[in-house]
């Protein structure tokens, strides 16, 4: 079992619609969970960060965590053809002073207008 | 504030050469993490420095090494180079927390020939 698992894609949405982005992690120790934007040939982006079951909203993007189930979600409002890019999920590992993240390989989000 | 800075850019060596790729995180950070980023693998974690002591090793051979000065500046070396570590380096920096994710460098983008 891959420790950070996330659909591929493509995932096309249209324009103004919902995009959703699923993340699931085999580590149940771990504690933070991190989504990164990035853009071809680009170098990624901290979108957001959640360490809390439940839901975190930062303007158009809300992350959801449920430790239970072990996974990590990123919602996306009102897509705009600017949000087309690659969604990384990234989980810091359990450990005192440990600072290494773990991703995902990414979801390729493509919003049509 | 200026961001976390890699150079060079872009880098064409040779089968067996040695490279050395350098970084110097945010001002104040004091974590630097180093990933290598392929197609086919995704971003896979080389190491991370911590006032000048490597933390954590990732999963790759010995002939990549690293170190980080007293002023948090870090290199990355790379030796007897094969055609497999054509890739993009990704440098991170965080602040001594670490728990508000890591910004990355643009990256120095290495092909072997």
């Amino acid at each position: 079992q891959k420790e950070v698992e996330q659909n591929s894609g493509p995932l096309s949405v249209p324009e103004g619609a919902i995009a959703s982005l699923n993340c699931t992690y085999s580590d149940r120790g771990s504690q933070s969970f991190f989504w990164y934007r990035q853009y071809s040939g680009k170098s990624p982006e901290l979108i957001m960060f959640i360490y809390s079951n439940g839901d975190k909203e930062d303007g158009r993007f809300t992350a959801q965590l449920n430790k239970a189930s072990q996974y990590v979600s990123l919602l996306i409002r009102d897509s705009q053809p600017s949000d087309s890019a690659t969604y990384l999920c990234a989980v810091k590992k359990p450990g005192a002073g440990s600072y290494q993240l773990t991703f995902g390989k990414g979801t390729k989000l493509s919003v049509i207008p | 504030k200026a961001g976390v800075t890699q150079t060079p850019r872009y880098l064409i060596k040779t089968r067996g050469q040695q490279v050395t790729l350098s970084c110097s995180p945010i001002s104040g950070h004091r974590s630097v993490s180093w990933y290598q980023q392929t197609p086919g693998q995704g971003l896979q974690f080389l190491f991370e420095y911590f006032s000048e002591t490597q933390r954590n090793k990732g999963n790759f051979p010995g002939r990549f090494s690293g170190r980080q000065f007293s002023n948090s500046r870090s290199e990355m070396n790379v030796s007897t180079l094969e055609l497999g570590d054509s890739a993009l380096y990704l440098c991170a920096s965080s602040s001594f927390i670490g728990v508000y994710g890591y910004t990355f460098g643009s990256g120095t983008r290495l092909t072997v020939v």
